[in-house]
């Protein structure tokens, strides 16, 4: 069965203080490492995928990493805007090609 | 590119009454959708996975006969909450994904409250 644990459950930073949020997981046959973010009261909105141990996406103020255990997302200078939940989920090689979801680490950036 | 529309966003009825939420890709075709249900503070569950022409594959604990989903077209699927009860008040959120691809793309959500 896919797991995914997040980590820390919230995250305070002032406004500009970098960090990183953690994702480990195990998968039977990892597809897809996905990130999210989720502001309350909306759905989840697409961050990146990564597939492959070692690969690295950025977007903005945002870095996703991935091991083979464990994947992070740096968050460098981060702004109040950036406040929010973020979701890791996973996907494995089963035939449903379903996502399995972590609980979440919400992120509040003050000012 | 890849949105996902859901209507409505917001929907309040009465005990015992049918609820009918739409989820469009607008601008991709998806072969699969996902339904799914979010309670206050916590992450998301799924409920239920359609394919295009095809029944939909339900989750266990789910009941199939309660939340009727339809994949009628490579851009709209439906879920009908029927004879809703105030237990089945929550947070319906759909994806969508295109053949071939891997990342599913979310709609806003529908907040359901049943009296």
């Amino acid at each position: 069965e896919d797991q995914v644990t997040q980590s820390p459950e919230a995250l305070r930073l002032q406004e500009g203080e970098s960090s990183s949020l953690n994702c480990s997981y195990t998968v039977s046959g990892l597809r897809g490492l996905f990130w999210y973010r989720q502001d309350p009261g909306k759905g989840p909105e697409f961050l990146f995928t990564l597939y492959s141990a070692g690969e690295e996406k950025e977007k903005e103020r945002l870095k996703a990493t991935l091991t083979k255990k464990e994947s992070f997302l740096h968050i460098t200078a981060p702004k109040p805007e950036d406040s929010a939940t973020y979701l890791c989920a996973v996907q494995g090689s089963g035939s449903a090609r379903q996502l399995t979801f972590g609980s979440g680490t919400q992120l509040t950036v003050l000012p | 590119g890849a949105v996902v529309s859901q209507h409505p966003s917001w929907v309040i009825c009465k005990s015992g009454t049918s609820v009918k939420i739409e989820c469009r890709s607008l601008d991709f075709q998806a072969t699969t959708m996902f339904w799914y249900r979010q309670f206050p503070k916590q992450s998301l569950m799924l409920m239920a996975t359609s394919n295009e022409g095809s029944k939909a594959t339900y989750e266990q604990g789910v009941e199939k006969d309660k939340f009727l989903i339809n994949h009628a077209s490579l851009t709209l699927s439906t879920l009908t909450v029927t004879s809703a009860h105030p237990e089945d008040s929550s947070f319906y959120i759909c994806s969508a994904r295109a053949a071939g691809g891997e990342t599913q793309y979310f709609g806003p959500g529908t907040r359901l409250l049943v009296l």
